[in-house]
């Protein structure tokens, strides 16, 4: 069983659209949470970064982590075209230590 | 957040040589690692590139294959010794930032024939 989680995908929406990407782990030290986005032949880019339990909001994005359940999600409202990318999920046990990363959703956004 | 470059940006290389990739970073940073995404797959951790002292490496991955120099807080290289096609994937550097975010640099492409 791999320690993160995450369905591949693809999803489609339409634009506009609410989109939920979620992540479940299995390793209750992790204590340090994060979404990325990844555009094809791109490196990763840090959408959202967590640390307790319960809701982080950045415009559009809104991160949600239940440690009791082990599961992150990550929203995105009114999706855009240009949403279009692989979004990856990650943790870490400490501040500054590696990252552990789900297997990436790969999103389209239809418009 | 830190800027992060490295080069090359991408390259194509015969089985048997070997590929060094560099990492530059605008600021003085603590941690940096990297990291292999073969073709389709997620990011995997090959080592915590330590300054001034040996690189860790996490199971899978040796010294021998993938030595990893770490001169300064602003620079690191890592090498890809007697590269196979097995090899071909992107490399990317990443580096700790004010506590638990992690940037990443852009990326190198490696394909090896």
């Amino acid at each position: 069983q791999k320690e993160v989680e995450q369905d591949p995908g693809p999803l489609s929406v339409p634009e506009g659209a609410i989109v939920s990407l979620n992540c479940t782990y299995s390793n209750s030290a992790f204590q340090y949470f994060m979404w990325y986005r990844q555009y094809s032949r791109k490196g990763p880019e840090l959408l959202m970064y967590t640390y307790s339990s319960g809701n982080k909001e950045d415009g559009r994005f809104t991160a949600q982590v239940d440690k009791s359940s082990k599961y992150i999600s990550l929203f995105i409202r009114d999706s855009q075209p240009s949403d279009s990318a692989t979004y990856l999920c990650a943790m870490s046990r400490n501040a500054g230590n590696m990252l552990t990363f789900g297997g990436g959703t790969r999103l389209m956004v239809k418009p | 957040s830190a800027v992060i470059s490295q080069k090359p940006s991408r390259d194509i290389c015969q089985r048997g040589t070997s590929l060094t990739i560099q990492c530059q970073v605008d600021s003085q940073v603590t941690m940096m690692f990297w990291y292999r995404q073969q073709p389709g797959q997620s990011l995997t951790l090959i080592a915590t590139a330590n300054q001034g002292s040996e690189a860790t490496y996490e199971s899978g991955f040796v010294i021998d294959k993938f030595p990893i120099s770490r001169p300064n807080l602003t620079f690191s290289t890592l090498t890809v010794s007697n590269m196979s096609p097995e090899d071909s994937s992107i490399y990317l550097c990443s580096v700790g930032y004010r506590g638990s975010e992690q940037y990443f640099g852009p990326g190198t492409r490696l394909t090896v024939t």
